[in-house]
């Protein structure tokens, strides 16, 4: 069965640099999204994505964050310089939206856990 | 803004025990999520809940929805230890170029021998 994927599973970083997440969503999905969740908490929206240009935004994806789809798989957020405060779990998700309801189900990877330091 | 509501937020229950987990949300929507999550883990699609009044089941789980309401609940019939997990409902916004899904807080839910 067709999952999504990410990677590393694990990252650790120091305040200030710079870490790309990666995630490889299911290969016929159009729509890709990423959600944070910061330890013991409800997990939040951050970005959505769609025809090679973000959707929509929250709130949390201030200036620090970006998404790009480099290639014809990969989806990839970044963060340019770590703040303590995005330690968290961050999951990506994809959906195909299109044609029957059921279609909007977004389907979500494994996360990568982000510890900053 | 869109805010969804869980309750109860801990849930420790005995095994062979009933319970429901009730999901509020405050603007229309006509669909609705439950996952379930493991410690560290990621989220597992439960039900999807696609209309007013749809109800459905899966082993000790059911799950139904009340668009007028806008409420849906989770039912555990005859709980077991392997129930222990946090079970989150999420709600839609759609918009034509994707949807975002805004979640609840979560209900842990500990199922004791």
């Amino acid at each position: 069965e067709p999952e999504v994927t990410q990677t590393p599973s694990h990252q650790v970083t120091q305040m200030g640099q710079e870490v790309i997440l990666r995630c490889v969503p299911i290969s016929n999905h159009l729509y890709f999204y990423w959600y944070r969740q910061i330890l013991g908490q409800k997990v939040e929206f951050l970005v959505s994505f769609y025809n090679n240009e973000i959707s929509e935004k929250s709130e949390i994806f201030d200036d620090q964050f970006s998404v790009e789809r480099p290639d014809g798989s990969n989806f990839t957020l970044k963060i340019r310089s770590t703040k303590l405060e995005d330690s968290a779990m961050y999951f990506c998700a994809s959906s195909v939206n299109r044609g029957l309801a059921v279609d909007r189900e977004q389907f979500f990877g494994p996360g990568t856990r982000l510890t900053v330091l | 803004e869109l805010k969804v509501e869980q309750n109860p937020l801990f849930l420790s229950m005995q095994e062979g025990k009933n319970y429901t987990i009730y999901c509020n949300y405050s603007t229309t929507s006509d669909r609705l999520y439950w996952y379930r999550q493991d410690p560290g883990k990621s989220l597992e699609s439960l039900f999807v809940l696609l209309s007013n009044g749809a109800v459905k089941q899966e082993g000790r789980l059911m799950a139904s929805l009340d668009t007028k309401a806008r409420l849906s609940t989770l039912h555990i019939t005859a709980a077991v230890h392997d129930l222990s997990a946090t079970y989150f409902c999420a709600v839609p916004r759609y918009r034509t170029s994707g949807s975002r899904l805004t979640f609840g807080e979560g209900t842990q839910l500990t199922v004791n021998p």
